[in-house]
């Protein structure tokens, strides 16, 4: 079936320096991935919407200065967590949804950031 | 009300055992309805998926639909010690929207 890699798995950092994790459909192509955030125990917060070509949608209440979203074409999206804090420590997963054949929505592997 | 709810669990179930995971949802629009396997620090894996009402197979897992109660159902015969983890029901309108609708997901532990 269709896969979507993420890169990196996980990643430390100092306090004040910016991440970026990258999203891969590696076999269909994805005009919109999402990019979502999970706390320990809990269920995936979707944090924005990106899509090939234009600006992303960000729910409310996430910080598009802070989360830069980049998809550049249509088998990668970039996430940017800009000026990192240790509050921003958390499992990011990326999707994206094979439109163009069954519709069937598929996730990366999750990219985990520790912000020292 | 949410649209979409799942018992969060804990789930605990010998080896062996059928399990039975549920979402029920309150948007009757929804047609197209996902489960996925997470295991811890991961990220989910897709099950099954499936559109409408009815059943469909796949090895030990079956899932089922019931639009006319708005409830679906993950059934996992012989459950395996492998089987342990969260699992997440999701659902949306459409085969080609943005939209998904996740539950919380349901936490079980298969006891050897």
């Amino acid at each position: 079936g269709a896969v979507v890699s993420q890169h990196p798995s996980w990643v430390i950092c100092k306090s004040g320096t910016s991440v970026k994790i990258e999203c891969r459909s590696l076999d269909f192509q994805a005009t919109t991935m999402f990019w979502y955030r999970q706390f320990p125990k809990q269920s995936l917060m979707l944090m924005a919407t990106s899509n090939e070509g234009s600006k992303a949608t960000y729910e409310q209440g996430v910080e598009k200065d802070k989360f830069l979203i980049n998809h550049a074409s249509l088998t990668l999206s970039t996430l940017t967590v800009t000026s990192a804090h240790p509050e921003d420590s958390s499992f990011y997963i990326c999707s994206a949804r094979d439109f163009l054949n069954t519709g069937e929505l598929f996730f990366g592997e999750g990219s985990r950031l520790t912000v020292l | 009300q949410k649209e979409v709810e799942q018992d969060p669990g804990p789930l605990s179930v010998p080896e062996g055992a059928i399990v039975s995971l549920n979402c029920t949802y309150s948007n009757s629009a929804f047609q197209y309805f996902m489960w996925y396997r997470q295991y811890s620090r991961k990220g989910p894996e897709l099950l099954m998926y499936t559109y409408s009402s009815g059943n469909k197979e796949d090895g030990r897992f079956t899932a089922q639909v019931d639009k006319s109660s708005k409830y679906i159902s993950l059934f996992i015969r012989d459950s395996q010690p492998s089987d342990s983890a969260t699992y997440l029901c999701a659902m949306s309108q459409s085969n080609t929207g943005n939209q998904f609708y996740f539950g919380t997901g349901t936490s079980l532990t298969v006891i050897p």
